[in-house]
């Protein structure tokens, strides 16, 4: 099956900094990958879509100047978190869909866990 | 608006069957997964619905019926490890994936 990777798995960072996670299809070619964000208890919150060599899609309520997202290749999403706060922690998952695969079954990477201090 | 119901949390015993039902009021259908999800883990694929009817896979079994906006996850000889949420996601006309709240399952021995 389609794997998708994420590095890194966890990560903690000072107040006011910034952090990239990657996202990787590692056996396939993924035109458009997904950003998710959950916290405890809740379920997923589609963040943003993105198209290879295109703009991310937005969700409305997700500031794109904070969470900046570069699909610059089939194979590699970044989602980079600007002046993380506090608030900011949270799991963030990416998903990949396979368009060769011809459905919609979208293919989550392991997630990355933010903690802000 | 777009809506996906499904239970917030269930009890069942090990070995027993639990169904987690799911319906769902969306523009446009093109197709109904279930996923499962441990806690701090990433969602897991189980099924894909896209015609009415049954799909088994194993002890896993997902249910369909357009007409009804309704699916249904079917687990039977429950095991411990089958302790985790259960997500419940349509693809409306757009193609977009609609997320339930997903349902907490707990199983007791």
């Amino acid at each position: 099956g389609a794997v998708v990777s994420q590095h890194p798995s966890r990560v903690i960072c000072k107040s006011g900094t910034s952090v990239k996670i990657e996202c990787r299809s590692l056996d396939f070619q993924a035109t458009t990958m997904f950003w998710y964000r959950q916290f405890p208890k809740q379920s997923l919150m589609l963040m943003a879509t993105s198209n290879e060599g295109s703009k991310a899609t937005y969700e409305q309520g997700v500031e794109k100047d904070k969470f900046l997202i570069n699909h610059a290749s089939l194979t590699l999403s970044t989602l980079t978190v600007t002046s993380a706060h506090p608030e900011d922690s949270s799991f963030y998952i990416c998903s990949a869909r396979d368009p060769g695969q011809g459905d919609y079954e979208q293919y989550f990477g392991p997630g990355t866990r933010l903690t802000v201090t | 608006g777009q809506n996906i119901d499904q239970p917030t949390e269930m009890t069942a015993t090990e070995g027993a069957i639990v169904q987690i039902n799911c319906t769902y009021q969306t523009s446009g259908f093109n197709g109904l997964f279930w996923y499962q999800q441990h806690a701090g883990e990433a969602p897991t694929f189980l099924s894909y619905n896209v015609l009415d009817g049954l799909e088994e896979k194993g002890r896993f079994s997902s249910f369909l019926s357009r007409s009804k906006g309704y699916s249904y996850l079917l687990l039977k000889e429950l095991q411990m490890k089958d302790s985790a949420s259960y997500l419940c996601a349509v693809i409306d006309s757009n193609y977009q994936l609609i997320w339930g709240a997903g349902t907490k399952l707990i199983i007791k021995p």
